[in-house]
């Protein structure tokens, strides 16, 4: 099946600063979604972004398909950006069964 | 306009018992997902449910099973519970045939198997 590798797997940072997230993947996929995972365990969809590049705010990411790997950026970063961040990617466009990777744990101090 | 709710938040059970795990998905929706996420890991799919019938499964023993009805709720239901099936059961919900299927959770059940 797919593999589904994040990096890195624990990051730490002061309030405004920014930083880029990892996805790779094994395999060719349709469907790529990045979530954000609050401390109290509620999964927020972030992107359905499986080609391309989109942002909403201080966030934006981009997937080159070709390559297998997908970036998510945090900019400005807030107390409240803290959590785990999933890439999640399917075969499928139609969202079923989506292979999660282990996550990035992200803790930003005030 | 509703998210996906599920229902009971927390739930301690034994080995060997049984349990129903309930999620109605966000409204417009017609497909739920159900995943098992065990702790400090991912999301592990455990089977999708669309138009009441199970559409793909990830590799879950029959222990765990299904239900969907035609307001597009849905049941999980795990048979002789064993200790490792203590996780955080989330239930997803998307829009079949859009252009752009997001994937939007409930807040999940946490169950615990002593």
């Amino acid at each position: 099946g797919i593999q589904v590798e994040q990096s890195p797997p624990d990051l730490i940072l002061q309030e405004g600063a920014n930083s880029t997230l990892r996805c790779n993947f094994s395999d060719s996929v349709n469907n790529l979604q990045w979530f954000h995972q609050n401390p109290w365990g509620q999964l927020i969809n972030l992107f359905y972004i499986p080609s391309g590049t989109k942002q909403n705010g201080r966030l934006s990411a981009t997937t080159v398909a070709t390559e297998r790997y997908s970036l998510l950026y945090i900019s400005s970063s807030q107390t409240t950006d803290s959590g785990v961040y999933f890439c999640a990617v399917g075969r499928s466009s139609n969202t079923g069964k989506l292979i999660f990777g282990q996550g990035t744990t992200l803790q930003v101090k005030p | 306009d509703a998210g996906v709710t599920q229902s009971p938040t927390h739930l301690i059970k034994t080995r060997g018992q049984q349990v129903t795990l309930r999620c109605s998905p966000k409204s417009g929706h017609d497909t739920v997902s159900w995943y098992q996420q065990a702790l400090g890991q991912g999301p592990q799919f455990i089977f999708q449910y669309y138009e009441e019938e199970e559409r793909q499964r990830g590799n879950f023993p029959d222990r765990f099973s299904g239900h969907q009805f035609p307001n597009y709720s849905s049941e999980l239901n795990v048979n002789a519970l064993l200790l490792g099936d203590s996780a955080l059961y989330l239930c997803a919900s998307s829009e079949r045939g859009t252009a752009s299927e997001k994937l939007f959770f409930g807040s999940g059940t946490q169950l615990s198997v002593l």
